[in-house]
């Protein structure tokens, strides 16, 4: 079965521009979310997405949206970038099993944004 | 918010060596994972564990709930387990957030 894919794996935008990353889960998979990964603020909780509907939220700015396609894929939108917005992406899907069982997250390998 | 802490931050060991790395979270929670992430970023997946004990070859995790930690042994350390470890967890009906430790930096010396 294939993992998690996310494109593009890396990115350069200038400051004011927004950028679209986007994430394909393993099959069967129902759960996605995003993560931030900075070196002063580590692994972060962006959002999460299950059937098409966000169920989660970070503590990130509205400036970060996203959202997820009726075959699970997932998409996230930054716009009006900030050289602090450089950082991995990181995305992760899991089964969701709605009555109990384990819950893993797989974790796709990222795109790496550059704002200059 | 749950709080996640790692210990310790740094380790350096000779290849051939044993080490543990430890996971203390503030709450109750019903996922935790360990993952190891390589020189490119990627997280990968090294055990599924909010209670209990695995094996999985020369590493093993065990996570006492009631007492709120997790430790991760690595045994005959090899430089290709050099990286970051990170814990994780998620507590209550927090959908999908798991939220991370600050990292443990292995580094293994031939």
């Amino acid at each position: 079965k294939a993992g998690v894919t996310q494109t593009p794996r890396y990115l350069i935008k200038t400051r004011g521009q927004q950028v679209t990353l986007s994430c394909s889960p393993i099959s069967g998979h129902r759960s996605v979310s995003w993560y931030q990964q900075t070196p002063g603020q580590g692994l972060q909780f962006l959002f999460e997405y299950f059937s098409e509907t966000q169920r989660n939220k970070g503590n990130f700015p509205g400036r970060f949206s996203g959202r997820q396609f009726s075959n699970s894929r997932s998409e996230m939108n930054v716009s009006t970038l900030e050289l602090g917005d450089s950082a991995l992406y990181l995305c992760a899907s899991s089964l969701a099993p709605l009555a109990g069982g384990t819950d893993t997250q797989y974790f796709g390998p990222g795109t790496r944004l550059t704002v200059l | 918010g749950i709080q996640v802490e790692q210990s310790p931050p740094d380790l350096i060991l000779q290849e051939g060596a044993n080490s543990t790395l430890r996971c203390n979270f503030s709450d109750s929670v019903n996922n935790l994972q360990w993952f190891h992430q390589n020189p490119w970023g990627q997280l990968i997946n090294l055990f599924y564990i909010p209670s209990g004990t695995k094996q999985n070859g020369r590493l093993s995790a065990t996570t006492v709930a009631t007492e709120r930690y997790s430790l991760l042994y690595i045994s005959s350390s090899q430089t290709t387990d050099s990286g970051v470890y990170f814990c994780a967890v998620r507590g209550g009906t927090s959908y999908g957030k798991l939220t991370f430790g600050q990292g443990t930096i292995l580094t293994v010396h031939p």
